[in-house]
């Protein structure tokens, strides 16, 4: 079975652009995980989608935003990119519903380089 | 590859020998941890979990150990490996939460 897939694998784009990230999750995973990882750190959470309802958001500005679709995938958008924002996102699935305790399974993210 | 974790801490270990990475937690509410490891270029790989209601969980050559009494979480790895380099970070999960909050992370450097 493939695993947690995402697209792009690297993206460049210039200040006050605007961005979308997308996310495969397992097959059978409902629920889909956001986070940031800025190089040297462990990964921020962004946002959790379960059955394509917002069920928890992190500490990130409103010009980060995210849906989950009838498949279970997922996008997540950035607007108005500033260089902060260049980082490594990482997009996470799980079989679990909420507050249950199963792993979340990570892609291996889309490099976002800003300019 | 992208070079994850620059600045981490370092723990050096020869191929065989048994590797020992800690953990400090910040959430004593927290109910569910879980062990991740990192290499260059990838998105961090799932090694184990241990629920609080555990003070060890034993898997294929790890262990993790959990006390809840100092916050402390340790993942430990029986003969180490080449392919056992990479970043390792632990992560707590608070009840009733559905966020992981990941600790800073290990660089682990297996040497021959």
């Amino acid at each position: 079975d493939a695993g947690v897939t995402q697209s792009p694998t690297h993206l460049i784009k210039t200040r006050g652009q605007q961005v979308t990230l997308r996310c495969s999750p397992i097959s059978g995973h409902k629920s889909v995980s956001w986070y940031q990882q800025v190089l040297g750190q462990g990964p921020q959470f962004i946002f959790q989608y379960y059955e394509k309802e917002e069920r928890g958001r992190g500490n990130f500005p409103d010009r980060f935003s995210a849906r989950q679709f009838p498949n279970y995938s997922s996008e997540l958008n950035v607007n108005a990119l500033l260089l902060g924002d260049s980082a490594l996102y990482l997009c996470a699935s799980s079989s679990n519903t909420p507050g249950e305790s199963r792993p979340l399974h990570f892609g291996n993210g889309t490099r976002l380089t800003v300019t | 590859g992208e070079s994850v974790g620059l600045h981490l801490p370092t723990l050096s270990v020869q191929e065989g020998d048994n590797s020992i990475i800690n953990c400090a937690y910040s959430n004593s509410a927290s109910d569910y941890f879980i062990w991740y490891k990192q290499e260059s270029g990838k998105g961090p790989q799932f090694i184990i979990d241990i629920r609080s209601n555990m003070d060890k969980r034993q898997g294929q050559r790890v262990t993790v150990l959990l006390n809840k009494t100092v916050k402390h979480l340790s993942l430990q790895i029986a003969a180490t490996q080449p392919g056992d380099s990479a970043v390792y970070f632990c992560a707590e999960r608070g009840k009733g939460y559905n966020k992981l909050i990941f600790g800073a992370g290990t660089r682990l450097a297996v040497h021959p």
